[in-house]
């Protein structure tokens, strides 16, 4: 079984400092790993996302996560936060062995982390 | 390319009554899902299509859901005798077959309150 944990419900910043989303996952085999951004009453906007190679991906907006087998965490980050980044923030997780009879196609997706960032 | 789109945006029914949903896919996405988001959750999965193949159903698609896609192309989720614990967000998402790591796109949702 796969899952995936935000520690945190909600985080606030100030705009301008940079912003960390946690989030830590388990997967039997290797993961593919997701983030998701959530405005109000919309469906899901694609971030980005780690496949393989290197462990810093790049992606909207500004935004870069952080690949860590060993602590199995990819947390999102931001250098500078903007007030419209405020919004609630998704990581979710596939296993890469999804088509071979022992893993799946779904995406299995932490609670959402709020983000607020203050002006 | 258009994006992901979904019909109704919300429907309001009353306990008991059939509802459907349509989900049109980015074109050329073979890959179909349907997931389900409840306030303060996120997103669940429910159902896979490959083309028009049903692949994966969840343990959360009771006999009451059905889902098909005619044609690998459009796809309907369908509840029958609604109940209020149906309330909720159905999201549709689409993706390419890739060699690896497919994104799924997601569509605006239909947001279902069950009276």
């Amino acid at each position: 079984a796969q899952s995936v944990a935000q520690p945190e419900d909600q985080v606030n910043v100030a705009e301008g400092n940079p912003l960390t989303v946690k989030c830590t996952y388990s997967v039997s085999g290797n993961p593919y790993l997701f983030w998701y951004v959530q405005y109000p009453n919309r469906g899901l906007q694609f971030l980005l996302k780690y496949i393989t190679g290197d462990n810093l991906v790049k992606g909207s907006y500004g935004f870069e996560a952080e690949f860590n087998k060993s602590q199995t965490s990819f947390h999102l980050k931001k250098p500078s936060a903007l007030v419209s980044d405020s919004a609630l923030y998704f990581c979710a997780v596939r296993d890469t062995n999804a088509g071979s009879g022992a893993g799946s196609y779904q995406l299995t997706f932490g609670k959402g982390t709020k983000l607020s960032v203050l002006p | 390319d258009t994006g992901v789109s979904q019909n109704p945006r919300h429907k309001i029914t009353k306990r008991g009554q059939n509802v459907t949903f349509r989900c049109d896919p980015i074109s050329e996405h073979n890959r179909l899902y349907w997931y389900r988001q409840t306030l303060g959750q996120g997103p669940e999965f429910l159902t896979y299509f490959q083309n028009e193949a049903q692949l994966e159903k969840s343990r959360l698609l009771s006999d009451r859901f059905s889902a098909e896609r005619p044609k690998g192309s459009f796809s309907t989720l369908e509840i029958q005798r609604t109940e209020q614990g149906d309330s909720a967000m159905y999201l549709c998402a689409s993706s390419a077959v890739l060699p690896a790591g497919d994104t799924q796109y997601f569509g605006p949702g239909t947001r279902l309150t069950v009276l």
